[in-house]
């Protein structure tokens, strides 16, 4: 089972546009990462946030946490062409021996 | 090695027969996991390892599908008997056990079609 839904499934937008994506999980979590995935191959780490972080930003990212609400966000700001790709949470919890579970993901389609 | 090695890329078999999957983790690297994805789905967890043991195999589907990594370094996903539905994405990821802040390096995965 997933851990995490990611909310849009897919989203298309123009180059200069900023993306937002939205992730929900079901229990509690040490951390949660963001990933990046292109023609569906290897996965590539960007960023992680803390369950006792609320924000963090690394570039053009920008990811809230709410563990109230058990969600996050992950915001691309003024997108290119390039970020097209799939994007998945993923959820880790020590309790299930740091087990990595991540969620269906949401396609992101930038046009030029 | 610089990252995450995974052979083969692609592997066609024949309903019935046996393959196995290599993963080369990163040097150091105690945790591995593999996970499997099918088109338009996220990764599915299969199994992960602590150096040489096995900490979590809930996500095994079943008896055919087995994994070891005996020296805690490279691992093999064997499946016995494959099914079409055994058609996917194999990927392997390895992370250091480092605590709260380990982020998980992918390998480029194992297409694997039963044909």
């Amino acid at each position: 089972s997933q851990q995490g839904e990611e909310d849009p499934q897919a989203l298309s937008i123009q180059e200069g546009e900023n993306a937002t994506m939205n992730c929900s999980y079901k229990t509690s979590i040490n951390n949660l990462q963001w990933y990046r995935q292109n023609s569906g191959r290897g996965l590539v780490h960007l960023i992680l946030i803390r369950s006792n972080e609320r924000e963090k930003h690394s570039g053009r990212l920008r990811v809230t946490l709410d563990t109230s609400k058990k969600s996050s966000s992950l915001l691309i700001t003024a997108s290119r062409a390039a970020d097209t790709a799939s994007y998945f949470c993923a959820t880790l919890r020590q309790a299930a021996g740091n087990k990595l579970t991540f969620g269906g993901g949401t396609r992101v389609l930038v046009k030029p | 090695g610089a990252g995450v090695s995974q052979t083969p890329s692609n592997k066609v078999t024949e309903k019935g027969k046996y393959v196995e999957l290599r993963c080369d983790p990163i040097s150091g690297h105690t945790a591995l996991y593999w996970y499997r994805q099918s088109l338009g789905q996220g990764p599915e967890f299969l199994i992960y390892f602590q150096g040489t043991g096995a900490a979590d195999d809930s996500g095994l589907p079943n008896d055919r599908f087995f994994a070891v990594r005996p020296e805690g370094s490279v691992s093999t996903l064997k499946i016995q008997r494959t099914e079409r539905g055994d058609s996917a994405v194999y990927l392997c990821a390895s992370s250091s056990f480092g605590g709260l802040d380990t982020e998980a390096f992918f390998g480029q995965g194992t297409r694997l079609t039963v044909v």
